[in-house]
């Protein structure tokens, strides 16, 4: 099965500056890499997804990119704001016909007013 | 939007109790999944289910069973409730192709 492995995994900026994320996958088969985030009390939540095709993906403040070679894909979140705090988690895997994900440990992010 | 929806929040069940867990999706999805989250320890899927009535097992199965005997419907049950199986409990679904949508978690506290 797929090894998935986050860093850091808890991380602390300054309101404003940015962060990153990075996750590394053992399946040079996947094709899929989302990034969840999971806020107190709720389940996780899909914040931005990118597939194999694409090296680079951004929706306003986050983005991800995607290093296939290596094995490794990261979350990038500008301008960080408080409301930005969470837990976040990447979960490679191969898209249609195997939906598992395995997800990695989490990267607690806390963001310093 | 999809909701994915669990029946409890918070339970507090006794050891040696059947629990069941209950996990509603409103969009259709096919694919259905229960994971399990500890500090430390991340998300751990305990049983999926890629159709009615079709179950299979994830990481950690022992200890639980599952029920899908409708689409939108996957209950994850506890046949003796142990301590050990005090946690957090996600039910997440999907349509293929597309990412997990998860619900809002059951905290189960088994004493």
């Amino acid at each position: 099965g797929e090894n998935v492995e986050q860093h850091p995994s808890t991380l602390s900026v300054q309101e404003g500056d940015s962060a990153v994320i990075k996750c590394t996958y053992s399946d040079s088969a996947s094709n899929y890499f989302p990034w969840y985030k999971q806020e107190l009390g709720k389940g996780p939540q899909l914040i931005i997804d990118i597939r194999s095709n694409v090296g680079e993906k951004k929706d306003q403040r986050i983005a991800v990119t995607l290093n296939k070679t290596a094995k490794h894909f990261s979350l990038h979140i500008t301008e960080t704001q408080p409301e930005d705090s969470a837990v976040y988690f990447c979960a490679p895997f191969i898209d249609f016909g195997n939906e598992k994900l395995t997800f990695g440990t989490g990267t607690r992010l806390t963001i310093i007013p | 939007d999809v909701k994915v929806t669990q029946s409890s929040r918070y339970l507090v069940k006794r050891t040696g109790e059947k629990v069941f867990l209950e996990c509603v999706q409103d969009m259709d999805h096919e694919n259905m999944f229960w994971y399990r989250q500890d500090p430390g320890l991340g998300l751990r899927l305990i049983y999926f289910s890629y159709d009615v009535k079709m179950k299979e097992k994830g990481d950690i199965p022992e200890g639980y069973s599952v029920s899908r005997e409708k689409k939108e419907r996957f209950s994850l049950i506890l046949e003796s409730a142990s301590t050990n199986q005090t946690s957090m409990y996600l039910c997440a679904s999907t349509s293929d192709g597309n990412g997990y949508t998860f619900g809002s978690g059951t905290r189960l506290t088994v004493v």
